[in-house]
């Protein structure tokens, strides 16, 4: 069965640090990779995805992944995190076949947080 | 960006009644909803997938006699919780998409059963 595991459950940054969270999935074929976001008190809001392409995608707000197939891996990364960025972070993987946002796979997230 | 909505966002009952969540896409049509479920401190688990007009599609082990789900318009879609029990104490999230297209989500709706 496909699966998605973050490796950070929790993650505390100063502002101005670099940021990487990682994420690795288990599935054979074609992938569609997501990362979403939720901050606190809101629902989960799209952050990046990959469908084809370049394999490093930069979404909002400064953030990027990078789709490393070898690795079955699609970390994101942020070269100086805010404040604002104090949120917890979930990477999906897409388990059909045929690709698209349906019958997302979603890992246990990583709530990141950010002292000034 | 699409808006979608869920309510009740808390809701208490007591062990043996059934209780309906709904989701709503407040302004655009949604022709696909899904439904999660999110446990302390792990990931969401889709629980099954709605068309609308159409027969819910329900993940493995997901009892589908137990949760009900309807989408009979393209704006709405209800998951009815039945003869709830406090393992079913839960957040259940839903979301809304159009063909292919993006999921939207809503705020989730915290299920306590007593």
């Amino acid at each position: 069965a496909q699966s998605v595991s973050q490796h950070n459950h929790h993650v505390i940054l100063s502002e101005a640090a670099s940021l990487e969270l990682g994420c690795n999935y288990s599935y054979g074929g074609t992938v569609n990779l997501f990362w979403y976001v939720q901050y606190p008190g809101q629902h989960l809001q799209l952050l990046l995805k990959y469908f084809s392409g370049d394999p490093l995608v930069k979404g909002i707000k400064g953030f990027e992944a990078e789709f490393i197939k070898s690795k079955f891996s699609f970390n994101l990364r942020k070269p100086s995190v805010q404040w604002s960025d104090t949120a917890e972070y979930f990477c999906a993987v897409n388990a059909l076949p045929s690709g698209g946002y349906n019958k997302l796979i979603f890992g246990a997230g990583t709530r990141l947080a950010v002292h000034p | 960006g699409a808006v979608v909505s869920q309510h009740p966002s808390r809701v208490i009952c007591k062990s043996g009644t059934s209780v309906k969540i709904e989701c709503r896409s407040l302004d655009f049509q949604a022709t696909t909803m899904f439904w999660y479920r999110q446990f302390p401190k792990q990931s969401l688990m889709l629980m099954a997938t709605s068309n609308e007009g159409s027969k819910a599609t329900y993940e493995q082990g997901v009892e589908k006699d137990k949760f009900l789900i309807n989408h009979a318009s393209l704006t709405l879609s209800t998951l009815t919780v039945t003869s709830a029990h406090p393992e079913d104490s839960s957040f259940y999230i839903c979301s809304a998409s159009q063909t292919g297209g993006e999921q939207y989500f809503g705020p989730g709706t915290r299920l306590t059963v007593t």
